[in-house]
Formats: C-alpha cells, structure tokens, sequence
C-alpha cells in the first residue's frame, strides 16, 4: 500500500519555541495531505486541509498564524506549531490521499505514524 | 448536522467473536470506513465500503447497509492484540472524512 511518512516521531520543545512537522508521501502524489490533531482517549480532530500551491483551509476554531503550513511540493506537507504552549501538547497526524484510481477508490487516507508533541 | 455514532467502549474475550456497529448521518455518502488505531499511533486501514452488503477480509469483516445508515465491523478469533480503538469514518458528497470517536475494545485472556 501507500506510504506516508510523517517526522518527527515525537518532539519535547520548551514554551515559545517553534516545531516543524514533515509529512511525505513516499510513492505517490498527493496534492491534498490533512492534518489531525487527537488528544488522548479521543478521536482525530481535522485541522486543516493542505493544498498543493495553495493556502491550506483551516477548521473552524484552528488559528492559522500559530498552525503554519506549507505544501509546497506534491510529496510534501509541513506543519509549523509557532509560539508553543503546553496546551498544545498533543498527537499530530497527517494523511495524505492517492486521487488515482484503484487504490480504495481513490478516498482512502493513508496516515503517516504521528508525531507526539511535548511542550514544557 | 453530520454524525457517526459508535460505543464508546465495549469488551471481549479472546478467541471469541466481537461486532463493533457504527451509524451515520451524513450529507451525502460515498463509503465507509474501517480503521485501526492502536495507543499511541496512527490509523490503519482495515476495510472499505461502499455498496450494501458484507466486505470479508480474514478474520475482519465489514457490513454496510446504506438505506439504514449503519455499518458494523466483525471481528472473529479475538487475539489479544486486537485490543485497540476502532474507527469508523465516512466520506461524505464533498469526499471529505468524517470520523466517529472510535471505540475502545479491551480483549481478556
């Protein structure tokens, strides 16, 4: 099946500082990647939605200025958390999804493995 | 609204059968989804559906039925590393994912 890596894995960073999150789909393109956020004991929470040379759309309730993202390329998705606060200590996913035939219809989401996000 | 509904929690024992139901209530469908989601990582994709009828994949199984809403995922000989939340997930007339808050399964000797 597809692959999408996400890095890092985790991340401890001190409050105020910046953490970019990568996410790659490794054998297809992708011109749209989404990122979740899930806090523990719930389900996924969609952030935004990534588009490929454009602006991403944010969520209702998302801040665009702190949640930075960039999709600059068709395997390439980055999510910059600026300004970090422990409130934003949370598990952060992205998917991507193959628009070609074939592969579950052309929705199914692969994930990346997550990056758990520390801020102390 | 849209909304996905699933229990929250529910427990079996090993070896045994478990049905996991999810119903939904979306503006337009254009299937459902099954995933895996164990503590700490991200979800796996177990089944897709998105005609009437029942999706057969080893001991997992999937069951879409579009007049009522509902979908149920069918797990047999329960192993102990099943234990994990289950996500139910549909793509709505936009294609965009909604999720269900998962259940929690816990699976004992």
């Amino acid at each position: 099946g597809a692959v999408v890596s996400q890095h890092p894995s985790w991340v401890i960073c001190k409050s105020g500082t910046s953490v970019k999150i990568e996410c790659r789909s490794l054998d297809f393109q992708a011109t749209t990647m989404f990122w979740y956020r899930q806090f523990p004991k719930q389900s996924l929470m969609l952030m935004a939605t990534s588009n490929e040379g454009s602006k991403a759309t944010y969520e209702q309730g998302v801040e665009k200025d702190k949640f930075l993202i960039n999709h600059a390329s068709l395997t390439l998705s980055t999510l910059t958390v600026t300004s970090a606060h422990p409130e934003d200590s949370s598990f952060y996913i992205c998917s991507a999804r193959d628009q070609e035939t074939g592969r579950g219809g052309g929705t199914e989401a692969f994930f990346g493995q997550g990056t758990r996000l520390t801020v102390v | 609204g849209q909304n996905i509904d699933q229990p929250t929690e529910m427990t079996a024992t090993e070896g045994a059968i478990v049905q996991i139901n999810c119903t939904y209530q979306t503006s337009g469908f254009n299937g459902l989804f099954w995933y895996q989601q164990h503590a700490g990582e991200a979800p796996t994709f177990l089944s897709y559906n998105v005609l009437d009828g029942l999706e057969e994949k080893g001991r997992f199984s999937s069951f879409l039925s579009r007049s009522k809403g509902y979908s149920y995922l069918l797990l047999k000989e329960l192993q102990m590393k099943d234990s994990a939340s289950y996500l139910c997930a549909v793509t709505d007339s936009n294609y965009q994912l909604i999720w269900g808050a998962g259940t929690k399964l816990i699976i004992k000797p």
